[in-house]
């Protein structure tokens, strides 16, 4: 079956630090791969999106990289700061398709 | 724009009592999706809707059943509750020419006892 693995234990890391988070994944091959944070006691907030054809996205101090033949994905966080402590979840889709699959997800701490 | 709102915020249910859970967007967005989510567990597709009068089953339908009579407005009904059924609940929209980005509620707690 299709499976997403996120790190379960929580990073933590200096302010200043960049923060990387991986997704890994079996048994799927996804068009889209999608980032999202998720603060606790809230819904996800969209962060990135990333196609199968594309190695590496950006967005401010964000990077995605999406490796399709080591089924893997990493998510950069540059110069983070304590507000960046937050859920981060994985999240796999099929080009057409709805039924997106989300990692448990990987809780980020960023220490001033 | 208030985006996704749900409602209850917290919920507690008996077992074998029903409810239907609240969900509107005012995007305009065509796609209307229910997911929960249990603790440690990734997000898991319940149903999702592509439009007015069309739904389809996600990942975990059972004991669960949804409506889509307008655009706005996604409700999901909990027949029989059950304690395996105790989880936060989030509705989601997205809209048709960036559909994979999708906008959550604040979700809603739902207790089973």
């Amino acid at each position: 079956s299709q499976k997403i693995e996120q790190n379960s234990e929580a990073l933590n890391i200096q302010e200043g630090k960049t923060a990387t988070l991986t997704c890994n994944y079996t048994n799927y091959s996804p068009a889209y791969l999608q980032w999202y944070r998720q603060d606790p006691g809230r819904g996800p907030v969209f962060l990135l999106l990333i196609r199968e054809n594309e190695k590496e996205k950006r967005k401010e101090r964000l990077k995605v990289t999406f490796d399709t033949t080591l089924k893997q994905s990493l998510f950069h966080i540059t110069a983070s700061q304590p507000a960046d402590s937050a859920t981060y979840l994985c999240a796999l889709l099929n080009t057409g398709g709805f039924k997106t699959i989300f990692g448990a997800g990987t809780r980020l701490f960023v220490k001033a | 724009n208030a985006g996704v709102t749900q409602t209850p915020k917290f919920r507690i249910l008996k077992i074998g009592q029903s409810m239907t859970l609240q969900c509107a967007q005012d995007m305009n967005h065509n796609y209307m999706y229910w997911y929960r989510q249990d603790p440690g567990m990734g997000l898991k597709l319940i149903y999702y809707s592509v439009g007015a009068g069309i739904t389809d089953k996600g990942e975990v339908p059972n004991g669960y059943n949804v409506s889509r009579s307008t655009t706005e407005d996604f409700p999901l009904r909990l027949e029989l509750a059950a304690p395996s059924q105790t989880s936060v609940y989030f509705c989601a929209s997205s809209s048709r020419t960036g559909h994979y980005e999708q906008y959550f509620g604040p979700g809603t707690r739902l207790t089973v006892t």
